[in-house]
This record gives C-alpha cells, structure tokens and sequence, in this order.
C-alpha cells in the first residue's frame, strides 16, 4: 500500500543545533513531495516542495529537503533551529491518483519538534 | 487579506446534532478540499472537489457531506453526529486539482482549521 512514514514521533533540538526530520515513502513511482508545518493552533504552512530537477530544494525559514531515489526518502533539514521552529512538521506526498481515492495529499503522521534552550 | 478562511474556529455540539463548518477562499482557485487532523493529528483527505468532480475518500461515512454554493466556497455538513467524529477540521485549495495523473504541481493553500468537539 501506498504510505508516507515519519519515523520519529518526538524530537528534541538544542536551540542553535542542527535539524534533521526523517521521512520515507513508499509508491511505485516517484510522487511530488512536500513538507508542512503547523504551529500550536495554528494551519498548515507549505516549507517546501519538490516535484522534479535538482534534488535539494530550498524553502521558506531557512529549511531545505533532499530528495534521494535510492532511499525513498525526503528529509528535511536545518543547520541551526531557533526557538520559534517549535511546531509539528509534516511530510506529504501527492498519491499516484489511482485506486478511487480523494486527489490531494497524504501526509505522514507528523513529528513534533521541541525546541530547548 | 486571509486566503483560505473557515468558520466557525472552535464548535461543540452533542452527539447526534447536524452541524455545517464553512469555507471560503478568495484565491481564485478551481479547486478545494477537506481534511480531518485527529486526537492523534493524524491528517487525512476526505474529500476533493472542483466544478467538474467531487472526489470522497471512501473510508469517510455517507454522514458528512460537502456543498458547493460557488466556486470560493466549500462547506462541509455533518450529520448525526458521533464522539469520533471530534477533530480539527481543515479546508484547502488549489489551483488546479492537485495530483500526479493530473500533472498539477500547484501547492495547495490551507485554511487555520476548525476543532469540532463532540459531547
């Protein structure tokens, strides 16, 4: 079955230290991928997107993802968090648009990002 | 100016209630969704629609439906209401319909949610 994993449930970050957020797909083919984030209360903010070309794709807030084929994977990344990047992150992934199901996007299960001083 | 906004933000009603949760988006968009965010903000399509097609996600029951007054707008009506059915509630739009067959990159736009709890 089609399914967009975020391995880590909870991550803890030094403020000032360096991110990285997991995320892996599984699709017969490469789907456009996607990260979001959602502050306490608050909607979903696009960070970035990748749909083809160049595999490392710069976003909003400073983030980047890398797209790697080999792994089925599309981390994100940060080189050095603030306290305001404290908020659930999530992957999400167009599906292929087969089976019956709603066009839009799949998210993982989200990772919730907390931010210490 | 809010892009995609919804109303009510927060709705408590009981067990067995019919209720409506509106949305609006002045994007211009031909396209928009619903989501469910559970206890757990697990988040989940249920339905896409734009003037051609509603597309409902087949594990959401025949109680919840959407109704399109126009094309900025997507309301979602909840019949008999269920405990389970508390959640956050977000609408969204796109340009086009988002989706690989589709060949739509357009990113898609999310309004700030509505928490539906249910006593």
């Amino acid at each position: 079955a089609q399914s967009v994993t975020q391995p880590d449930i909870h991550i803890t970050v030094s403020e000032g230290a360096s991110l990285e957020l997991r995320c892996n797909y599984s699709y017969g083919a490469t789907p456009y991928l996607f990260w979001y984030v959602q502050s306490p209360g608050q909607g979903l903010q696009l960070l970035l997107k990748y749909f083809s070309g160049d595999t490392l794709v710069q976003g909003i807030k400073g983030f980047e993802a890398e797209f790697k084929r080999s792994q089925s994977s599309f981390n994100l990344r940060k080189p050095s968090v603030h306290w305001s990047d404290a908020a659930e992150y999530f992957c999400a992934v167009v599906p292929t648009g087969s089976g019956g199901g709603a066009d839009g996007l799949t998210f993982g299960k989200g990772t919730h990002l907390i931010i210490q001083p | 100016d809010t892009a995609v906004s919804q109303t009510p933000k927060y709705l408590v009603t009981q067990m067995g209630n019919d209720k409506s949760i509106k949305c609006e988006q002045n994007l211009g968009h031909d396209t928009m969704y619903w989501y469910k965010q559970d206890s757990k903000k697990f988040l989940k399509i249920m339905f896409s629609y734009n003037n051609k097609e509603l597309i409902i996600n087949e594990t959401v029951p025949n109680r919840f439906s959407p109704k399109s007054p126009d094309k900025a707008h997507l309301n979602l009506h909840i019949n008999s209401l269920e405990l389970g059915d508390s959640a956050v509630y977000f609408c969204a739009s796109s340009q086009t319909t988002l989706g690989v067959t589709s060949g739509s990159t357009d990113t898609q736009y999310f309004g700030p949610g509505t928490r539906l709890t249910v006593l």
